[in-house]
């Protein structure tokens, strides 16, 4: 079975500032992992996903993650916060390799402080 | 091309009713998701059509239904509704089946409120 925390549902950081939001993850077998991004009154958007290769992903308005399998962690970050970074954001994860549904985290409320 | 467009945005129902929801995918997706999202339980899978057939489905009652037409348009249906229904129901498309390999593209959702 999959399972997806994030570590805090609301992170405060400064415009310029680094964002890190933590996402942690158990699976059964290999993952597919994903960070999703939604602004008020929106749906979702992805930002990234890692299927297989590279455990860095980057994706897009500057953000990545990187895949540490050891720690079953997938840490979203942006070096340089900006205004319009303020929004939800979700990690989810679905089994690799099989035709099954996403299962997303509670989500982790950004807000950017001036 | 168009995105994933929902209808009705907002809706209000009163308990014992029930509603329907509306979904076009994006042209040539034939795969289509539901979601509710709330803040207690954030998101959470309904189910999955793909080629008309339900190829998935979450935990959710039988009060819980939906349909894909054969143009991959998708419905779904909430009988007899709760207070605890009240939600924004998403829907996503993606090419293939499944929301792991194939990108799911999210639409605005309807808000449903529930008196």
């Amino acid at each position: 079975a999959q399972s997806v925390t994030q570590l805090g549902s609301h992170v405060s950081v400064s415009e310029g500032a680094l964002v890190l939001l933590r996402c942690n993850y158990s699976s059964s077998v290999p993952p597919y992992l994903f960070w999703y991004v939604q602004y008020p009154n929106q749906g979702l958007q992805l930002l990234l996903k890692y299927t297989t290769g590279a455990t860095l992903v980057k994706g897009i308005n500057g953000f990545e993650a990187e895949f540490k399998k050891s720690e079953t962690s997938f840490h979203l970050t942006k070096p340089s916060a900006h205004m319009s970074d303020a929004a939800e954001y979700f990690c989810a994860v679905s089994p690799m390799g099989r035709d099954d549904k996403i299962i997303f985290g509670k989500g982790t409320r950004l807000h950017i402080l001036p | 091309k168009a995105g994933v467009t929902q209808t009705p945005r907002y809706l209000i129902k009163t308990r014992g009713q029930q509603v329907t929801l509306s979904c076009s995918p994006i042209s040539g997706h034939r795969s289509v998701s539901w979601y509710q999202q709330t803040p207690g339980q954030g998101l959470q899978f309904l189910f999955e059509y793909f080629s008309e057939t339900q190829r998935n489905k979450g935990n959710f009652p039988g009060r819980f239904s939906g349909r894909q037409f054969s143009n991959s348009r998708s419905e779904m249906n909430v009988s007899t509704l709760e207070l605890g229904d009240s939600a924004l129901y998403l829907c996503a498309s993606s090419l293939g089946q499944g929301g792991g390999f194939n990108e799911q593209f999210f639409g605005p959702g309807t808000r449903l409120t529930v008196l």
